[in-house]
């Protein structure tokens, strides 16, 4: 069975721009995840959709959004890049969208804002 | 919002000996709690989950959970060089039946030779 999936895997943008992120999950998995990991932040929760409802949403600005298809892919948008938004992203998916289940991560999307 | 704390490191661990890894959670509504593993430059995988306090053991994996005290523990047995990475401990990000995980800030790990 395939693993989650994210595209593109490298991307360069310069401050200002709009940047959209694309995250494929494994088959059969309803439930998407984002988070944002940093040197200085760690891995931090953005947001989770489960059957193209947002459910759940970290503490980031309105900058960042998302949205979930029929077929569970996900993609996250970005607006108005700033600096401190260089970032790996990496989108992670489950079975069943519950609580406590396990969740298995895509390899990211390395974002550098210049 | 929940919070996980874990010890930065690094901590050092000679080859074949017990590593230790530790985490504490602030909110005792949380009922479950993961640990994933994160090599240089890759995305994390899971290593183990627990829900129930007490031991849970996997190889040379073995999960301690201590619900009273809010403390989740890693331990691995037989220490091996490829163990090296960091290690994060997580919990759910809220509750009312929603995915997403609050993580720790991870623990680097270095086994060695």
């Amino acid at each position: 069975k395939a693993g989650v999936t994210q595209t593109p895997r490298y991307l360069i943008k310069t401050r200002g721009q709009q940047v959209t992120l694309s995250c494929s999950p494994i088959s059969g998995h309803r439930s998407v995840s984002w988070y944002q990991q940093t040197p200085g932040q760690g891995l931090q929760f953005l947001f989770e959709y489960f059957s193209e409802t947002q459910r759940n949403k970290g503490n980031f600005p309105g900058r960042f959004s998302g949205r979930q298809f029929s077929n569970s892919r996900s993609e996250m948008n970005v607006s108005t890049l700033e600096l401190g938004d260089s970032a790996l992203y990496l989108c992670a998916s489950s079975l069943a969208g519950q609580e406590g289940n396990e969740q298995f991560f895509g390899p990211g999307t390395r974002l550098t804002v210049l | 919002q929940k919070e996980v704390e874990q010890n930065s490191g690094p901590l050092s661990v000679p080859e074949g000996a017990i590593a230790s890894l530790n985490c504490t959670y602030s909110d005792r509504g949380s009922q479950s709690f993961f640990w994933y593993r994160q090599y240089s430059g890759k995305s994390p995988e899971l290593i183990m989950f627990i829900y129930s306090n007490g031991d849970k053991e996997d190889g040379r994996f073995t999960a301690q959970l201590n619900k009273a005290s809010q403390y989740v523990s890693l331990l691995i047995r037989d220490s091996q060089p490829s163990d090296s990475a960091t290690y994060l401990c997580a919990a759910p990000y809220s509750g009312g039946g929603a995915d997403g995980l609050t993580f720790g800030k991870g623990t680097h790990l270095i086994i060695q030779p």
